[in-house]
């Protein structure tokens, strides 16, 4: 089956810095990578998603690249706010497959 | 539009006993699947269902776990004669018939047996 690696597990950056989590994959039928946000106490909130015709989106702060050759994906969050504070979660699905694949979480604290 | 609803939030039981989840989902949503978290780990697939239907049991243990999602009313994961090692955040989300990859998020039942 599919396996998602994640790094980093924990990230600290100043606010207004950029934020950089990547993720790996390993089956190349994945083609769906979405990126969910969780805060404590609460279920992941899907932020933005990409999918494996596109090389690259993005949503306002966020973005995120693709890379199929190498089968890594990135999120990006620029100009950081404490409000990003949160466990963000890469995850893998391949068209009509039943269930996501997650990475472990990253853990990014924004230091106001 | 409403979001995934689950309930209860909390839910403590001893060993032993049974723990019943509920999970409704978003207005339109015919595809529900479970999730279980471990504190300090990643979402781990469970089991898919659709209206009437199970699709896909693979991530559920074979016993003490059972999920369903009838014709009218929430969904609902069973799990008999808890154990410790149950204790977990459960999770489920809904998607859309023409996406079936979406997958929207309710809030978790945090089981917790004592």
């Amino acid at each position: 089956g599919e396996n998602v690696e994640q790094h980093p597990s924990t990230l600290s950056v100043q606010e207004g810095d950029s934020a950089v989590i990547k993720c790996t994959y390993s089956d190349s039928a994945s083609n769906y990578f979405p990126w969910y946000k969780q805060e404590l106490g609460k279920g992941p909130q899907l932020i933005i998603d990409i999918r494996s015709n596109v090389g690259e989106k993005k949503d306002q702060r966020i973005a995120v690249t693709l890379n199929k050759t190498a089968k890594h994906f990135s999120l990006h969050i620029t100009e950081t706010q404490p409000e990003d504070s949160a466990v963000y979660f890469c995850a893998a699905s391949i068209t009509g497959a039943n269930n996501l694949f997650f990475g472990t979480g990253t853990r990014l604290t924004v230091i106001p | 539009n409403a979001g995934v609803m689950q309930n209860p939030r909390h839910l403590v039981r001893r060993r032993g006993q049974e723990a019943r989840l509920r999970c409704s989902p978003m207005k339109g949503h015919s595809h529900v699947y479970w999730y279980r978290q471990l504190p300090e780990e990643g979402l781990k697939f469970m089991v898919y269902l659709q209206k009437e239907n199970i699709i896909d049991e693979s991530g559920m243990p074979k016993e003490r776990f059972s999920a369903e999602f009838p014709k009218e009313g929430p969904s609902i994961l069973r799990i008999q004669q808890v154990v410790r090692g149950d204790s977990a955040a459960y999770f489920c989300a809904s998607s859309p018939q023409r996406t079936q990859e979406t997958q929207y998020f309710g809030p978790g039942t945090r089981l917790l047996v004592l």
